[in-house]
């Protein structure tokens, strides 16, 4: 059974037009992640919750941003998508720093 | 922050022979994983080991923290075990950050 789980598979947005994606997760997880991954490049690092403290990495573009409003629900959303942002992301939990961490299947965004 | 070494970078084997699979890191952890990422883009959970020795099958890996690498052994590969191999790992004194390596492409040809 799928334990974190990201919707949708596939989201084509057109340049510019904000776009929202989720990920939920039944493990009761503290910490979760969002990763952007381009091809041929290892997962890079968006952002973190551990409960509700929010940590922005510092190279993370100010165009995407997270809301955690529960315990299971985390979603990224990006105000103004550019050919760039086109990517797979990953959305990952795990109960605290030092304990396995979980991935979704994970969203492969397209920009037209 | 943490920097993370996976060598080598690209490796294409026949079918049936062994690798392994080397991942550096900078600072000591309290985390390693090792993954495969799935033509699909899935992230396969293979070993947590911030530590010690495991064995799944036909995999196994090793971790020896005080010298700040780790290994991933693959036997008898398969057509199936292509794609990447990642490690991801937390700094001890990194927070909640997991933080991934370069990443090996595997290719195994029949």
């Amino acid at each position: 059974d799928a334990m974190v789980i990201q919707n949708p598979r596939y989201q084509v947005t057109q340049f510019g037009k904000p776009v929202t994606l989720s990920c939920s997760q039944t493990l009761n997880h503290n910490v979760m992640y969002w990763y952007q991954q381009k091809s041929s490049q290892a997962p890079k690092l968006l952002f973190h919750y551990y409960d509700k403290d929010f940590n922005n990495e510092a190279d993370t573009p100010d165009n995407f941003q997270s809301r955690r409003p529960n315990t299971s629900f985390c979603f990224l959303d990006i105000r103004s998508p550019g050919l760039g942002d086109a990517a797979m992301y990953l959305c990952a939990s795990r109960t605290t720093p030092g304990t396995e961490a979980f991935f979704g299947q994970g969203t492969r965004l397209t920009v037209v | 922050g943490i920097q993370v070494e996976q060598s080598p970078p690209d490796l294409i084997l026949q079918e049936g022979a062994n690798s392994t699979l080397r991942c550096n890191f900078s600072d000591s952890v309290n985390n390693l994983q090792w993954f495969h990422q799935n033509p699909w883009g899935q992230l396969i959970n293979l070993f947590y080991i911030p530590s010690g020795t495991k064995q799944n099958g036909r995999l196994s890996a090793t971790t020896v923290a005080t010298e700040r690498y780790s290994l991933l052994y693959i036997s008898s590969s398969q057509t199936t075990d292509s794609g990447v191999y990642f490690c991801a790992v937390t700094s001890s004194g990194g927070g909640n950050k997991l933080t991934f390596g370069t990443g090996t492409q595997l290719k195994v040809e029949l």
